[in-house]
């Protein structure tokens, strides 16, 4: 699976929306953009996934550049059960695999009250 | 909402002792897959399995580790004689299908080797 690039940790002030960027400028035509995010003592939970065009769900948004080099996670207000470590993953879903996610060490948002 | 239930929620054995960690994937998925996460670390694939075979397994994956689903509802991890570094959470994930969608994670089952 081709590599992201995320930062490290990140801090948001409550109700405030969040942004966070993943880069990945190897990927290839096949592979999946897909968020998950880790909250404490928990297992990973999906959060949002995107091939080429933005996406929207009722969790976040997914904003993806138009050369699918990188791409922002976008929380639109964050509140304190949005602390958790962020995943940037890509899936190659062309079938040559079995659809397995390779975590890296994520972003891990803080958010102050 | 369907979920993905793991059983149980913290197992603690003995060193050289057989575990075996439960899973209930959702209902109408086709994909299984174990992970596991040692404290601290990143969130390691183990092995996947598909179509009642292991479709893929990860270098930590070795003997001493097996998978079943045995009665077409249950899928099993299985670790023949366990290790202090198989301390972990075990999460076991499932998907409906691969290509597009997105996988479902239990809560996870703690294994502490002593």
């Amino acid at each position: 699976d081709a590599k992201t690039t995320q930062p490290n940790s990140m801090e948001s002030n409550e109700e405030e929306p969040v942004h966070l960027p993943c880069n990945h400028s190897t990927i290839s035509g096949t592979d999946y953009i897909h968020w998950y995010r880790q909250l404490p003592s928990q297992g990973p939970e999906y959060v949002i996934h995107g091939l080429t065009s933005n996406v929207n769900n009722r969790m976040a948004s997914l904003a993806i550049a138009e050369d699918r080099k990188s791409s922002t996670l976008i929380l639109h207000r964050a509140t304190l059960s949005d602390a958790a470590v962020y995943y940037c993953i890509l899936r190659d879903d062309s079938g040559a695999g079995s659809y397995q996610l390779t975590f890296g060490k994520g972003t891990k948002l803080s958010v102050i009250p | 909402e369907p979920e993905v239930t793991q059983t149980p929620s913290h197992q603690v054995t003995q060193m050289g002792q057989e575990v075996i960690l439960r899973c209930v994937p959702i209902s109408n998925h086709l994909y299984f897959y174990w992970y596991r996460q040692i404290l601290g670390q990143k969130v390691e694939f183990l092995v996947s399995f598909y179509n009642n075979e292991i479709s893929e397994k990860s270098e930590i994956f070795d003997d001493q580790f097996s998978v079943e689903r045995p009665d077409g509802s249950n899928f099993t991890l299985k670790i023949r004689s366990t290790k202090l570094e198989d301390s972990a959470m075990y999460f076991c994930a499932s998907t409906r299908r691969g290509k597009g969608t997105e996988a479902f994670f239990g809560q996870g089952t703690r294994l502490t080797v002593v």
